[in-house]
């Protein structure tokens, strides 16, 4: 069964510092990866994917996620945070099987950027 | 701009009461999808669609029902509203191609007092 798992429950950065939040998935066949971010009582909203090609996927905000095959990986990294950038992650990955594909989200993490 | 509008951000009601949440999507999507989200439980899926009049349960069905009647509208319904209903609501949709991801609402938080 297609999974994902995200290890921290909340990362701790500071303003201007590098960030990487994690996330490795569990699938048969060929991965779709996604993240998405929640700010305080909205909506989540999608951040970047992968589905093929290269292995560096950049996305909304200054985000970007690398995909590694070997370890099943698929963090997300900015190079410098921002205070504006705390808010919770969601990673996840396309599940096939039934009558419908469906999204299998991640438990999600909380980032805390402190200024 | 495409959209999931979910129709109420902030609701109250009692507990015994027939809730619907509504969400409508402007973006001709085959499937819709119904979530609550709690503290430190992440998302879990109740019911989704992938067709108009089409249903199937998610994870958490127990305590929901849910109506497609045309293409663009999903709703919830909680047949008895209880105070362990109370959470914040997420709705969402996607084509059937899985490329796109789900487009999500901007969500209802239903208390049940």
């Amino acid at each position: 069964a297609q999974s994902v798992a995200q290890p921290e429950d909340q990362v701790n950065v500071a303003e201007g510092n590098p960030l990487t939040v994690k996330c490795t998935y569990s699938v048969s066949g060929n991965p779709y990866l996604f993240w998405y971010v929640q700010y305080p009582n909205r909506g989540l909203q999608f951040l970047l994917k992968y589905i093929t090609g290269d292995n560096l996927v950049k996305g909304s905000y200054g985000f970007e996620a690398e995909f590694n095959k070997s370890q099943t990986s698929f963090h997300l990294k900015k190079p410098s945070a921002l205070v504006s950038d705390s808010a919770l992650y969601f990673c996840a990955v396309w599940s096939y099987g039934g009558a419908t594909n469906k999204l299998i989200f991640g438990t999600g993490t909380l980032l805390a950027v402190q200024p | 701009d495409v959209k999931v509008t979910q129709s109420s951000r902030y609701l109250v009601k009692r507990t015994g009461e027939k809730v619907f949440l509504e969400c409508v999507q402007d973006m001709d999507h085959e499937n819709m999808f119904w979530y609550r989200q709690d503290p430190g439980l992440g998302l879990r899926l109740i019911y989704f669609s992938y067709d108009v009049k089409m249903k199937e349960k998610g994870d958490i069905p127990e305590g929901y029902s849910v109506s497609r009647e045309k293409k663009e509208r999903f709703s919830l319904i909680l047949e008895s509203a209880s105070t362990n209903q109370t959470s914040m609501y997420l709705c969402a949709s996607s084509p059937t191609d899985s490329f796109y991801g789900y487009t999500f609402g901007s969500g209802t938080r239903l208390t049940v007092v």
